[in-house]
C-alpha cells in the first residue's frame, strides 16, 4: 500500500470557510498532484508540483492554491469555500526516473469536502 | 482532443462470474496504459500496465489486453469475489509531456453481488 496520507478524510465546513487539505508522502517522491473527483465523473487535475518550490496549475481552472515547501508536503488551500467547491480532491505522487516521463502514480484516500 | 472512453458505464455480476471491461482511447503519442480500481471512498490503486509493445498483462484474477492499432484495451475478471465490487478506471499517458500527463476514463462501477 503506498505511504500517502491525506487529511481530513471528510470535512463539512460553511460557505465563506478558508480551509486546508492536508497530503503528505513518504516515499520521498518529487512530483506531486491534486486531482479532483465528482461522483461518475473522471479526475481532473488541479495542480501539480515538480518539486520544492514548484507547482503548476492543472488541466481543470480551480479556485484553490497550493505550496510545496518540503518535499514530502504538498497542501491545497481554498481561501473562501463555496458550495461549488463541493467534490472529492485526491493527492497523488510519483517518482521521476532518468529517462522515463511517466511513472506510476500512487494516490491518497482521499478528502471528501462538502461547502453548505 | 485527448479522450478515454470506457464502457458499461456500471455492471451487475453474481460471484464467481466472469466480466470483461472495455476502453477506449485516442490519446496521442502514446506511452502506457493502466487500470487502477477504486473502492468506494478510496484512492485509485494500480492494477497493471502496458505499454505499446504489450498485447496481454496478467494480475492474479485480473488480465488486461491491449491493441495499439485500434486503440483499445479490455480488463477481463475472473471468477469474480464480493471484494471486486469497485470502480475500474482505464489511465492514458501520453509520451508528449515530462510531466507523464494522464488521461482518465469515468470508470466502470462494478458491483458483484452474493
Amino acid at each position: 500500500e503506498a505511504d500517502i496520507y491525506q487529511t481530513p478524510r471528510y470535512l463539512v465546513i460553511g460557505t465563506g470557510k478558508k480551509i486546508t487539505l492536508e497530503c503528505s508522502q513518504t516515499m520521498g517522491h518529487d512530483k506531486m498532484y491534486w486531482y479532483q473527483q465528482d461522483p461518475g465523473m473522471e479526475l481532473h487535475l488541479i495542480h501539480y508540483s515538480y518539486g520544492v518550490n514548484s507547482t503548476e496549475k492543472g488541466d481543470l481552472s480551480s479556485e484553490s492554491t497550493v505550496s510545496r515547501i518540503r518535499t514530502e508536503h504538498f497542501p491545497l488551500t481554498l481561501e473562501s469555500a463555496r458550495p461549488s467547491h463541493t467534490s472529492q480532491y485526491l493527492c497523488a505522487s510519483s517518482e521521476t526516473l532518468a529517462g522515463q516521463g511517466d511513472n506510476e502514480q500512487f494516490f491518497g484516500p482521499g478528502t471528501r469536502l462538502t461547502v453548505l | 482532443k485527448n479522450q478515454v472512453e470506457q464502457s458499461p458505464q456500471s455492471l451487475i455480476i453474481l460471484e464467481g462470474k466472469n466480466c470483461t471491461l472495455q476502453c477506449n482511447y485516442t490519446v496521442s503519442p502514446f506511452s502506457n496504459l493502466r487500470w487502477y480500481k477504486q473502492d468506494t471512498g478510496r484512492g485509485p490503486v494500480s492494477l497493471t500496465i502496458m505499454t505499446f509493445s504489450e498485447n496481454t498483462k496478467s494480475n492474479g484474477r485480473y488480465t488486461a489486453t491491449l491493441d495499439a492499432d485500434t486503440k483499445q484495451s479490455s480488463l477481463h475478471i475472473t471468477a469474480s469475489q464480493l471484494s471486486d465490487s469497485a470502480s475500474y478506471i482505464c489511465v492514458v499517458s501520453d509520451r508528449g509531456s515530462t510531466l507523464g500527463r494522464l488521461y482518465f476514463g469515468r470508470g466502470t462501477q462494478l458491483t458483484v453481488w452474493p
